[in-house]
């Protein structure tokens, strides 16, 4: 079974610098996506940035970047010149192929961010 | 509209109610899902339909009935909750694909007298 590990319950990062939230996951599969979101506290689930594991390359989109190190099992989100706005709850999340749909999500617990001015 | 909306985005029902939360997608997608996100524990996939087709019940009580009329339409019957029910229940469509990100809804968030 897949499990998904954000061992960060909170963090706080200064407006401008930059933050990485941790991800460690745990699966027997060869084949997997791995998904960060974002909740802000209205309720949103925002999607952020998506790395599959066959990709060679680090995802990045705008100012995230993802450090995904397969033989760690890390997928570790990179929010590079935090602003105000950035705070809010980040997920990291893994496609389950074994579930019965194919499609389902496993998520962890979350990482709390806070930027402070 | 745009993306994925749900209505009501508040809701205080006592345990013999019965009501519905609605969600509807305008992306086009193929695959929608209930979810219920608990405080203090990790999001918990409920249900999930594709091409109207329910593909995963995770052995979710029977007082939660979903319902899906075509692909962009998805509903959530409620009867008969608990307390331990209330919690902020999301909605999320996502296109049949390898990579199959999913896009939320606002939430309903739930409260059970």
């Amino acid at each position: 079974a897949q499990k998904i590990t954000q061992t960060q319950p909170g963090m706080f990062v200064q407006e401008k610098e930059a933050v990485t939230l941790d991800c460690t996951y745990d699966t027997s599969d060869q084949s997997y996506g791995l998904f960060w979101y974002k909740q802000p506290s209205s309720g949103e689930m925002i999607f952020l940035i998506y790395q599959g594991s066959y990709d060679e390359q680090n995802a990045t989109e705008g100012r995230y970047s993802l450090n995904f190190q397969k033989a760690r099992k890390s997928a570790n989100l990179v929010i590079s010149a935090s602003q105000l706005g950035d705070s809010a709850m980040y997920f990291c999340a893994m496609r389950d192929p074994n579930s019965n749909s194919g499609y389902a999500l496993n998520f962890g617990k979350g990482t709390s961010l806070l930027v402070t001015p | 509209e745009t993306g994925v909306t749900q209505t009501p985005r508040h809701l205080v029902m006592g345990m013999t109610n019965k009501k519905s939360l609605k969600c509807e997608q305008h992306l086009g997608h193929n695959a929608m899902y209930w979810y219920k996100q608990s405080a203090k524990k990790p999001l918990e996939l409920m249900f999930v339909y594709n091409f109207k087709e329910q593909t995963e019940n995770n052995s979710v009580p029977s007082r939660f009935s979903p319902e899906c009329p075509n692909s962009s339409h998805l509903f959530l019957h409620l009867h008969t909750l608990q307390p331990e029910d209330s919690a902020l229940y999301l909605c999320a469509s996502s296109q049949e694909r390898v990579r199959n990100e999913q896009f939320f809804g606002p939430g309903t968030r739930l409260t059970v007298l």
